[in-house]
């Protein structure tokens, strides 16, 4: 089993639809969890972060930890084809760690 | 210009040949990484380096070596290419509160 699951689409949406991206892990002593952007041909680039449990929003998009269930969650609101990309998922022990473990990566397309 | 560049971009190259990645990083951080991206097996770590004398091996390290020639710069070998070695490359640095990836190289062992 890996240690982050992580559903690889293609997930595509028509433009405006409210997105949701999730993983789901096994290592309950992950506290960090990162979610990624990445466009083709370009290197993956930090989205959002946050830090234990709970939600964070920042404009669009809003991420979600549930320890509890080892779930995390990416939603985006009002979806534009700019958000076109693979999301991945990225979990640590800690932000300062080398050590992250990444998702497969979930591929987006928001059709016009 | 770009924080973390990589060179080549694209490289094909025949089985046995020794081949070349190198990473440059303005951000002044200590902490660089070597990693490899293959669908459906997401990013996996080759090597990474605390400083110039501090290097490490990754979860996949065999058939690979790197050099930390300075702060900032970091290069990963392949000693003698072969064809399961075809993927992308991505050197990335390690700020705060998360790593920071170059372009990425494509590399493609026939």
């Amino acid at each position: 089993q890996k240690e982050v699951e992580q559903d690889p689409g293609p997930l595509s949406v028509p433009e405006g639809a409210i997105v949701s991206l999730n993983c789901t892990y096994s290592n309950s002593a992950f506290q960090y969890f990162m979610w990624y952007r990445q466009y083709s041909r370009k290197g993956p680039e930090l989205l959002m972060y946050t830090y234990s449990s709970g939600n964070k929003e920042d404009g669009r998009f809003t991420a979600q930890v549930d320890k509890s269930s080892k779930y995390i969650s990416l939603f985006i609101r009002d979806s534009q084809p700019s958000d076109s990309a693979t999301y991945l998922c990225a979990m640590s022990l800690t932000s300062g760690t080398y050590k992250y473990i990444f998702g497969t990566g979930t591929r987006l397309k928001v059709l016009a | 210009d770009a924080d973390v560049t990589q060179t080549p971009r694209n490289r094909i190259t025949k089985t046995g040949k020794r081949i070349m990645l190198e990473c440059s990083q303005t951000k002044g951080h200590d902490r660089m990484y070597w990693y490899r991206q293959d669908p459906g097996l997401g990013l996996r770590l080759i090597y990474y380096s605390f400083d110039v004398k501090d290097i490490n091996k990754g979860e996949i390290s065999d058939g690979y070596s790197v050099s930390r020639q300075a702060q900032a710069k970091f290069s990963l070998s392949l000693e003698s290419a072969i064809p399961n070695q075809t993927a992308l490359y991505f050197c990335a640095t390690q700020g705060q509160e998360t790593q920071y990836f170059g372009p990425g190289t494509r590399l493609l062992v026939l």
